[in-house]
């Protein structure tokens, strides 16, 4: 079956510009993340949605980022006015509930790059 | 804030060594988890653990939690090419959607 689709896979944008990324979870998966993975570190967490709603946006750096999943399925992640220090690998990952007993499927990711 | 501290960060071996990479945490988690991830690829999970003490064994990969489950190892016995790549292990608490990664080992298994 299809696995965990984003895109693009690959965006470069000018330093103030608006991003989105997008994220096709599994289909099922009532839980999605969003993970931001800088150079040489691992992923970093961003924000959980549990069907439609954010239950956890703490891991978001400022109000510059933020993220929705309209109808519990696609999500976006919206950056805006973009600085150099955006720049990296934003992963979105999914599963079929809450619990670590289910297991996160991570997609490709996105590779920013804001010049 | 709870922090994975892994090590080494990078190990360079030959085929048919033995290694083991380390995660350490002054944090107690409910589980650790370890991921292998690929190039332009997302981490691809290998194994949970989640109790104290406790070993697991995924063919030549053996994978052990801490007692106080704030540590956890990943021996490789007679590494082979095919498992060059970014090891990362991640920490969760209760309600388990908060995953905490450590900056990863990327292990190079040269033929």
């Amino acid at each position: 079956g299809a696995g965990v689709s984003q895109t693009p896979s690959n965006k470069v944008t000018e330093k103030g510009k608006y991003v989105e990324l997008r994220c096709d979870p599994i289909s099922g998966h009532t839980a999605l993340y969003w993970y931001r993975q800088s150079l040489g570190q691992g992923p970093e967490f961003l924000i959980y949605f549990q069907g439609t709603g954010a239950a956890d946006d703490s891991g978001l750096p400022n109000d510059r980022f933020f993220a929705v999943r309209p109808e519990g399925s696609v999500s976006t992640l919206k950056i805006q006015r973009t600085e150099r220090g955006d720049s990296a690998v934003y992963l979105c990952a999914s599963s079929l509930g809450v619990a670590d007993y289910y297991e996160q499927y991570f997609g490709p990711g996105t590779r920013l790059t804001v010049t | 804030t709870q922090l994975l501290e892994q090590s080494p960060q990078f190990l360079s071996i030959q085929e048919g060594e033995n290694l083991t990479v380390y995660c350490n945490s002054s944090s107690v988690f409910s589980s650790l988890q370890w991921y292998r991830q690929e190039p332009g690829e997302g981490p691809v999970l290998l194994v949970t653990v989640v109790t104290g003490g406790e070993v697991k064994k995924l063919k030549r990969l053996t994978f052990q939690f801490g007692d106080a489950r704030k540590d956890s190892s990943l021996h490789i016995t007679a590494a082979q090419p095919g498992d060059t790549g970014l090891y990362l292990c991640a920490g969760l608490n209760t309600g388990g959607f908060k995953t905490i990664f450590g900056a990863g080992t990327r292990l190079f298994v040269k033929a």
